[in-house]
């Protein structure tokens, strides 16, 4: 079946500019997370939806970054006032239920802030 | 808290060698252990997971893990790497699952290098 998709795969702005990442999970999947992998580092988490809501966004690094998920599948992670580091490759996953233990990505979406 | 440790950023082996990847963990709670490989442009791949039982697990493409809880260790290894076995490989922990969430903690990953 499909698996976890993420548009777009690469997303340039500039200093300062708003975006929104996009990602789509495993169809009845439950549970979705956003990480961010930042040049030669593992991914961060950053944070996690069970349902619609966010049931921790302590990896948030600070309130420029936004998530939401309004009908408890697609989400979007969004970033306002830009900076220039906040380019990196940002990682959607999904998992099945609160009950299972894998997570499942996409290939996620490569940010890059002039 | 959670975290991992992956020894070696870089790792190179010959094609047919043993491939030895080192990840240890420090978990307050029991963990979970993964192993995620991947492939330039792609997301993360599962290769292999530990939860609860048997503490050798096996993975794809021939990979497994032991869990040592004594050494705080889950080491990757495969017995004969493979051309196709070049890759960046991360090691993550998480929490049971029973509370929900579990994010997972990775390490700094370790660049796998075959040769001819």
């Amino acid at each position: 079946g499909a698996g976890v998709s993420q548009t777009p795969s690469n997303k340039v702005t500039e200093k300062g500019k708003y975006v929104e990442l996009r990602c789509d999970p495993i169809s009845g999947h439950t549970a979705l997370y956003w990480y961010r992998q930042s040049l030669g580092q593992g991914p961060e988490f950053l944070i996690y939806f069970q349902g619609t809501g966010a049931a921790d966004d302590s990896g948030l690094p600070n309130d420029r970054f936004f998530a939401v998920r309004p009908e408890g599948s697609v989400s979007t992670l969004k970033i306002q006032r830009t900076e220039r580091g906040d380019s990196a490759v940002y990682l959607c996953a999904s998992r099945e239920r609160a009950s299972t233990d894998t997570q499942y990505f996409g290939p996620g979406t490569r940010l890059t802030v002039l | 808290a959670q975290s991992v440790t992956q020894l070696g950023s870089h790792v190179s082996v010959s094609e047919g060698a043993l491939v030895l990847l080192r990840c240890n963990y420090s978990s307050s709670v029991p963990p979970y252990l993964f192993w995620y490989v991947q492939y330039p442009n792609q997301g993360l791949q599962l290769l292999l997971k530990y939860t609860t039982g048997a503490t050798l697990v096996k993975g794809i493409n021939g990979f497994e893990a032991e869990f040592k809880k004594s050494e705080t260790s889950f080491h990757l290894t495969k017995p004969s790497a493979h051309m196709s076995d070049a890759a960046e490989y991360f090691c993550a922990v998480s929490g049971d699952f029973t509370g929900g969430g579990n994010k997972l903690t990775f390490g700094t990953g370790t660049q796998l290098k075959v040769e001819l």
